[in-house]
């Protein structure tokens, strides 16, 4: 069936240090992959997408990768702040609706 | 605050007992999703409008479950009869369908509920 999961529950790094969260899925039809960020008590918020035709896409601090081979998904942020701690989740968007089917959620926390 | 808003933010009801959430989208977004998401896992596709028109209902949404977004602005979630499986938060997201990223959801904060 259709999934979209994480690797590891949890991630803690050190402020300052790069950070890389990935996210395995199954379903190759996808036509965007999300990365979002969701703090406590707060709903999730987009952070960058990768369209299914694309290997990699930079914004400001954070780069996604994506292998279609392995059906991987890897987001990347440089020089973590205190301000990166939260749950991040890797969605997909597939169809005319474009609905989300997101993955479990890996907490990242900073270190100071 | 011009972002999604959602009421109301804590509802603790009585197994059995019917309640009802709304959404406020980005006012000019026209399309509307609810999610369900429970602890520790990703939010979980509910239903779908364009304007007032409801296009996709996931099969989580039992006969229970009724969304409407009568004027396609503001959309209403009840549940009926609860149950303590339906504790959950529940969030509400829009979109602009003809936007530059047409599939970029805006969350709003979420209703927890919690059924006793």
């Amino acid at each position: 069936g259709e999934s979209v999961g994480l690797h590891l529950p949890t991630l803690s790094v050190q402020e300052g240090d790069n950070s890389i969260i990935n996210c395995a899925y199954s379903n190759s039809a996808s036509d965007y992959f999300i990365w979002y960020k969701q703090e406590s008590g707060k709903g999730p918020q987009f952070i960058i997408d990768i369209r299914s035709n694309m290997d990699k896409r930079q914004g400001q601090r954070v780069t996604v990768l994506l292998n279609k081979t392995v059906k991987h998904l890897s987001l990347q942020i440089a020089a973590t702040q205190p301000g990166d701690s939260a749950v991040y989740f890797c969605a997909e968007v597939k169809g005319a609706n474009s609905k989300l089917t997101f993955g479990k959620g890996i907490t990242l926390s900073v270190r100071p | 605050d011009t972002g999604v808003s959602q009421n109301p933010r804590h509802k603790i009801t009585k197994r059995g007992q019917n309640v009802t959430f709304r959404c406020d989208p980005i006012s000019e977004h026209n399309r509307l999703y609810w999610y369900r998401q429970t602890l520790g896992q990703g939010p979980e596709f509910l239903t779908y409008f364009q304007n007032e028109a409801q296009l996709e209902k996931s099969r989580l949404l039992s006969d229970r479950f009724s969304a409407e977004r009568p004027k396609g602005s503001f959309s209403t979630l009840e549940i009926q009869r609860t149950e303590q499986g339906d504790s959950a938060m529940y969030l509400c997201a829009s979109s602009l369908r003809s936007g530059v990223v047409p599939y970029e959801q805006y969350f709003g904060p979420g209703t927890r509920l919690t059924v006793t």
